[in-house]
């Protein structure tokens, strides 16, 4: 099975406090493509980061960090000093190498960031 | 470089009318996909096209959803009749052909089409 975990549903945190979004997968495949999105209000999916199966270095990006984990398969994404403006629905998905590059993605968190 | 561009962004319509929805991807792209998001959860694929081919439309609900990309550019994704459980997002992304995935090409999403049916 093909599938995308995303266990929090909402995360609510003071600006500047540091946060982590969960993601867990399931797959069948050896090469496999793992991705985060981020949703804001305006409804458009934003493309953070793309990260191949055979990559598992950790890659941060001025306030995002994300932590790849083969072994528990989990790909967790962590903002660093959140502020207001991050405030959205985060998503990560996964598209595996077979299945005609069907993008699977989890059922997303939303993140407040409140002032 | 002009993002996918959806239209319209909001319509509401009385359930059994037909409804359509425009999707212009951004110049270049090969391959264009319709998503359905519901509330609160991710967008699930609908179908895929590369150039004007329906390559995936597994998941399209055939009885009521047709879709099409005349001349491999813009599509259209038309629902006839709607239904209460067709109230949604419908998004429309695009990206260069998936075998150039590994060259690091990557998808494109438009802001989507906000769909009520009542």
């Amino acid at each position: 099975a093909q599938k995308v975990t995303q266990a929090q549903t909402e995360i609510s945190v003071v600006e500047k406090e540091d946060v982590t979004l969960d993601c867990v997968y399931e797959t069948r495949d050896t090469t496999y493509y793992l991705f985060w999105y981020k949703q804001p209000p305006s409804g458009e999916l934003v493309f953070l980061i793309r990260r191949n199966s055979f990559d598992e270095q950790n890659e941060i990006s001025g306030r995002y960090s994300w932590n790849f984990q083969k072994s528990t398969s989990s790909f967790n994404f962590t903002i660093t000093a959140s502020q207001v403006v991050d405030s959205a629905v985060y998503f990560c998905a996964l598209r595996p190498n077979t299945g005609g590059f069907k993008t699977i993605f989890g059922a997303g968190t939303r993140l407040f960031v409140k002032a | 470089e002009a993002g996918v561009v959806q239209s319209p962004r909001y319509k509401i319509i009385e359930k059994k009318q037909p409804v359509a929805f425009w999707c212009n991807p951004i110049s270049g792209h090969n391959t264009l996909y319709w998503y359905r998001q519901n509330l609160g959860q991710g967008p699930e694929l609908l179908i895929r096209y590369e150039n004007e081919e329906a390559v995936d439309d597994s998941q399209l609900p055939k009885d009521r959803f047709s879709a099409e990309r005349l001349k491999g550019v813009d599509s259209t994704l038309k629902i006839q009749p709607a239904e209460l459980g067709d109230s949604a997002v419908y998004l429309c992304t695009s990206s260069h052909s998936p075998r150039a995935f590994l060259m690091n090409t990557e998808a494109f999403f438009g802001q989507g089409t906000r769909l009520t049916v009542v």
